[in-house]
């Protein structure tokens, strides 16, 4: 079963430090989305994807994140000098364009920042 | 401004009974609402969706209830079990096909005790 996949999968970092995190959605799904989840609360939308085109992002998204999706399938999120806010779990989803077409989670990143 | 409020934040429930689980949104472009479930050191996972054109749609133990009107929607398990232990969360989109991003309740931890 091929569904969604992040790597890595923990990563400890010092504040001030950039990171980058993969994800690989399901093979045809055309839209990929990122969220970050904190301890105790819900998934928060961060932004997502059609194919490359990032189609939005959330104010939650600062200048310091940046997303893509280069060729339609992968994405990487990257964190510029991390802040001890930034420490969440970083979940990445998939779904396919049409109707009735759920989005599908990955097991997320998690980021720590000492 | 919390758009999609989620209660109560924990819930025990014996083997065998009921668990029920409320939402209530305020955008009223919502309309796509799903419910995923997840387990600790794992992403969300669909469990049910429903669309505001139906006031209930049951899969196998679990039933969402849907009032358009009061803005509501509910999730009801029945003959509930240990293995349903997890944190449940309500979502919204205003995607009628479900792809587009979702607004997420803070979640209820259920457990479930024999």
């Amino acid at each position: 079963d091929t569904g969604v996949s992040q790597n890595p999968r923990h990563k400890i970092t010092k504040r001030g430090q950039n990171v980058t995190f993969r994800c690989d959605p399901i093979s045809e799904h055309n839209r990929l989305y990122w969220y970050r989840q904190t301890l105790g609360q819900g998934p928060e939308f961060l932004t997502y994807f059609q194919n490359e085109a990032q189609l939005e992002k959330s104010r939650l998204l600062s200048d310091r994140f940046s997303a893509e999706r280069p060729k339609g399938s992968f994405s990487t999120l990257e964190i510029q000098r991390t802040e001890q806010g930034d420490s969440a779990m970083y979940l990445c989803a998939s779904s396919q364009d049409g109707g009735n077409q759920p989005q599908h989670f990955g097991d997320g990143t998690r980021l720590s920042i000492l | 401004q919390q758009q999609v409020k989620q209660s109560p934040q924990s819930l025990i429930v014996q083997k065998g009974g009921i668990s029920i689980i409320n939402c209530a949104y305020e955008n009223t472009a919502f309309d796509y609402f799903p419910w995923y479930q997840q387990f600790p050191g794992k992403g969300p996972a669909l469990l049910i969706a429903i669309r505001p054109d139906v006031s209930e749609k049951k899969e196998g133990r679990f039933t969402i209830s849907f009032n358009k009107s009061a803005k509501q929607f509910s999730l009801h398990i029945m003959d509930s079990q240990p293995g349903d232990s997890a944190t449940y969360f309500c979502a919204a989109s205003k995607g009628y096909s479900g792809n587009t991003p979702l607004v997420f309740g803070k979640g209820t931890r259920l457990s479930v005790i024999a």
